[in-house]
């Protein structure tokens, strides 16, 4: 079976430090991984998502991912935190033979100036 | 830039009352889902439906909850009979094409319905 672990529900970092969101997922096949955003009264949005191929992921608004299958992560970082970043973030894994994306708790996101 | 939209926003209704929740995907896609998110819980697939059929349900999807295609633009969720713990959000999605075999097609979601049943 297939889940997803963020560690932390809340991150608070200052305008411009580093923002470092933790996922690590377990799956028995390889995994498609995804990282959503989703901000206040909105839908969620894709951030980038991980196909088997390049292990680092750039996606939008400067984040990125990396997929390390020694530790099972694919967690999200931005080098410097802006205060639109403040949302709550989701990681999701899905593997080739289902519909269904399987979501971790979420993280929210705080940014302090 | 498309977008799914759903409505209501929030729906209020007593146990045991059918609701229907409305999504428009986006108008070129053909494979819609919903998940829900209790809340402060994890959100949840509930169901995928393709060319007028379900393609996977999870064992959250009984008798109580079905999906349609009404026409052209829209995608339903109703829940027959209500119960206190349907509260949550329930999320739409769509995506131009199928999510399997292999394929990572991104999955759009809408902004949601937030169900309250009293």
């Amino acid at each position: 079976a297939q889940s997803v672990t963020q560690l932390g529900s809340h991150v608070s970092v200052s305008e411009g430090a580093l923002v470092l969101l933790r996922c690590n997922y377990s799956s028995s096949v390889p995994p498609y991984l995804f990282w959503y955003v989703q901000y206040p009264n909105q839908g969620l949005q894709l951030l980038l998502k991980y196909t088997s191929a390049a292990t680092l992921v750039k996606g939008i608004n400067g984040f990125e991912a990396e997929f390390k299958k020694s530790e099972t992560s694919f967690h999200l970082t931005k080098p410097s935190a802006h205060m639109s970043d403040a949302a709550e973030y989701f990681c999701a894994v899905k593997s080739y033979n289902t519909d269904k994306l399987i979501f971790g708790t979420g993280t929210r996101l705080q940014v302090f100036p | 830039e498309p977008e799914v939209t759903q409505t209501p926003s929030h729906q209020v209704t007593q146990m045991g009352q059918e609701v229907i929740l409305r999504c428009v995907p986006i108008s070129n896609h053909l494979y819609f889902y919903w998940y829900r998110q209790i809340l402060g819980q994890k959100v949840e697939f509930l169901v995928s439906f393709y060319n007028n059929e379900i393609s996977e349900k999870s064992e959250i999807f009984d008798d109580q909850f079905s999906v349609e295609r009404p026409d052209g633009s829209n995608f339903t969720l109703k829940i027959r009979s209500t119960k206190l713990e349907d509260s949550a959000m329930y999320f739409c999605a769509s995506s131009e094409r199928g999510p399997r075999p292999g394929s990572t097609d991104t999955q759009y979601f809408g902004p949601g319905t937030r169900l309250t049943v009293l």
